[in-house]
């Protein structure tokens, strides 16, 4: 059965440094995601891509966050200059040809920042 | 903008009891709507959803789903639940049309022996 890849499962780094994380969504998808799920908390949307730019993204998602998909398969977060309150287990999800909202997730990529 | 309010943060359960996770959501439009399950350390696994057409749904492991539009409800049943159905849910709104599902809290449901 077709998945949702991500990788890293865990990074730890330090306060100021750059992170991108990566992400193989079902491969005729045409929707991605990412949501991240700071411990014990709930799925915060960050934001949705769509036919190579953003489709909608949340206050979370400031400037210091980005999204790509550089190669048409692989879809990535990076996070310019991390902070603490960015350690969280990080979801990509993507849908499939018709936006339903119907989300296949990956397994996550627990960030911690200290 | 959409929202979804899970009623319970825990809900504990006897083993072949039934149980009901509750859920409500606020909309101006109209909506699609979801269930997930979420097990310790893993991602999150849907495991209903109504789009439109009746409004009882059922999805995998025995749960089902009632879309009641006048209480904005979306609550979660099964009839009789097993240990491994510990695990946390998560209940999910999507404006028709729109780029952004929203989470609910979620409702840990810890099934006892």
């Amino acid at each position: 059965e077709p998945e949702v890849t991500q990788t890293p499962s865990h990074q730890v780094t330090q306060m100021g440094q750059e992170v991108i994380l990566r992400c193989v969504p079902i491969s005729n998808h045409l929707y991605f995601y990412w949501y991240r799920q700071i411990l014990g908390q709930k799925v915060e949307f960050l934001v949705s891509f769509y036919n190579n730019e953003i489709s909608e993204k949340s206050e979370i998602f400031d400037d210091q966050f980005s999204v790509e998909r550089p190669d048409g398969s692989n879809f990535t977060l990076k996070i310019r200059s991390t902070k603490l309150e960015d350690s969280a287990m990080y979801f990509c999800a993507s849908s499939g040809m018709i936006n339903t909202g119907e989300l296949f997730f990956g397994e996550g990529s627990r960030l911690t920042v200290l | 903008a959409q929202s979804v309010t899970q009623l319970d943060s825990q809900v504990p359960v006897f083993e072949e009891a039934p149980v009901e996770l509750r859920c409500n959501y606020s909309s101006s439009v109209s909506v699609y709507l979801f269930w997930y399950v979420q097990y310790p350390n893993q991602g999150l696994q849907l495991l209903l959803k109504y789009l439109s057409g009746s409004t009882l749904v059922k999805g995998i492991n025995g749960f089902e789903a009632e879309f009641n539009k006048s209480q904005t409800s979306f609550h979660l049943r099964k009839p009789s639940v097993h240990i491994s159905d510990t695990a946390e849910y998560f209940c999910a709104v999507i404006n028709t049309g729109g780029f952004k599902t929203i989470f609910g809290a979620g409702t840990r449901l810890f099934v006892k022996a």
